[in-house]
């Protein structure tokens, strides 16, 4: 499979716990997506790199959330003390060079903060 | 703030009729706008994206059209089947933002097609 893919799929966890997940993009593609979905809404940006600067990050990416994209391959998604709130799908994706091309997503990782 | 709204939220329609999707948004300085589909549970899947100079795209049985000036965007789909069913949502990549491919997404329209 040569598509994007997230580990893991679904992740359950309690209230004040640290998660973290992982975003493989396609080969050859240097731009990285996150953003986060919640139920009935459209997602929503939440930072991209270009290879493996970080060059945006949304209000919404609190200081509990961090992103890496060592060596401008995979990248980890991290949630420190998960709240109730953070419960969403979190999605990645990845574009071959430029803002103007077409992103191609990930399954996603379902998080559910008990 | 640019925002992007779909109308309808959702519809139900026999299978093989042809049918409407739409899509607008507030702010006329987007340099793309992007088609997806995403089925229950699941990621998204890209259908068609239109660049700012182009007025349409065509893939198969769907067609999307982009005017700018009106700040609309509306998704074609003919002769529906079941396998349509399935949320459909429009983004819009902001022009002015360095062009850092971020997207817009509207809350999307759920789809089903009733055999």
């Amino acid at each position: 499979d040569t598509g994007v893919s997230q580990d893991p799929r679904h992740k359950i966890t309690k209230r004040g716990q640290n998660v973290t997940f992982r975003c493989d993009p396609i080969s050859e593609h240097n731009r990285l997506y996150w953003y986060r979905q919640t139920l009935g809404q459209g997602p929503e940006f939440l930072t991209y790199f270009q290879n493996e600067a970080q060059l945006e990050k949304s209000r919404l990416l609190s200081d509990r959330f961090s992103a890496e994209r060592p060596k401008g391959s995979f990248s980890t998604l991290e949630i420190q003390r998960t709240e109730q709130g953070d419960s969403a799908m979190y999605l990645c994706a990845s574009s071959l060079r430029t803002g103007e091309d077409t992103q191609y997503f990930g399954p996603g990782t379902r998080l559910t903060v008990l | 703030k640019q925002e992007v709204t779909q109308i309808p939220a959702a519809l139900s329609v026999p299978e093989g009729e042809n049918l409407v999707l739409n899509c607008s948004f507030t702010d006329s300085a987007i340099y793309n706008l992007q088609w997806f589909r995403q089925d229950p549970g699941k990621g998204l899947t890209s259908l068609l994206l239109i660049q700012s100079s182009q007025r349409e795209q065509t893939s198969g049985r769907l067609n999307a059209s982009l005017d700018k000036s009106s700040g609309r965007s509306t998704l074609y789909i003919a002769a529906s089947q079941p396998g349509d069913s399935a949320t459909y949502l429009c983004a819009g990549g902001l022009a002015g933002s360095g062009n850092t491919g971020k997207l817009i997404f509207g809350q999307g329209t759920t789809l089903q097609v009733k055999p």
